[in-house]
């Protein structure tokens, strides 16, 4: 499978403080994308990486990206209670035809406690 | 501009019964997405249509879901009839043009309960 694994499954932090999330996945990818999902909510789009990139920011975001460890990382600085939700990772690849799906992990969950 | 958006948020049905899920994209969004979510897990896709075309239901449990696009803009998914399993949050997404490296909008989605 495709499929992409989160680690750590939750993680609870102090507002301020940084949170780190990791996605490993198991084939070659054309680019990974994080995805934020507040409770109740759809998904929204974070930040995208490309497979030829290494390092990638966005505001308080950063993210991470070792093709060779097929391994991914969300750095959120500086938490807020709003960064409350489910983080997920998901891999593009593109096959042989003109499907490209979008393979998502089974997320995060993280709490940012006030 | 206007999201995607969904419709019923909540359904609650009876197993064997059948229900249908609308979805309006993005305007101008030739891709059209539909995925299930099942409580604790990411989304997993059940159907990607590029305009009116299917490009990929490798995923669809097809002896009891169906969706359609219609015309390349709204879409319906169907299931009929529905388990205890397919209890869920079904969401839709939109993207320009299907190209990998593309955002994927996402609605709001649709919570089913079979009981």
């Amino acid at each position: 499978s495709q499929q992409g694994e989160e680690d750590p499954q939750a993680l609870s932090i102090q507002e301020g403080e940084n949170a780190t999330m990791n996605c490993s996945y198991k084939t070659s990818i054309n680019n990974l994308q994080w995805y934020r999902q507040n409770s109740g909510r759809g998904l929204v789009h974070l930040i995208l990486i490309r497979s030829n990139e290494r390092e990638k920011h966005s505001g308080r975001l950063r993210v991470t990206l070792d093709t060779s460890k097929k391994s991914s990382s969300l750095l959120i600085t500086a938490s807020r209670a709003a960064d409350t939700a489910s983080y997920f990772c998901a891999t593009v690849y593109i096959s042989s035809g003109s499907a490209r799906q979008l393979t998502f992990g089974s997320g995060t969950q993280l709490t940012v406690l006030p | 501009e206007a999201g995607v958006a969904q419709s019923p948020r909540y359904k609650i049905i009876e197993k064997r019964q059948s229900v249908a899920f609308w979805c309006n994209p993005i305007s101008g969004h030739a891709t059209l997405y539909w995925y299930q979510q099942i409580l604790g897990q990411g989304p997993k896709l059940l159907i990607q249509f590029q305009n009116n075309g299917v490009v990929d239901d490798s995923q669809l449990p097809k002896d009891r879901f169906s969706a359609e696009r219609l015309k390349g803009v709204d879409s319906t998914l169907k299931i009929q009839p529905a388990k205890l399993e397919d209890s869920a949050v079904y969401l839709c997404a939109s993207s320009r043009s299907g190209q990998g490296q593309e955002t994927q909008y996402f609605g709001p989605g649709t919570r089913l309960l079979v009981l």
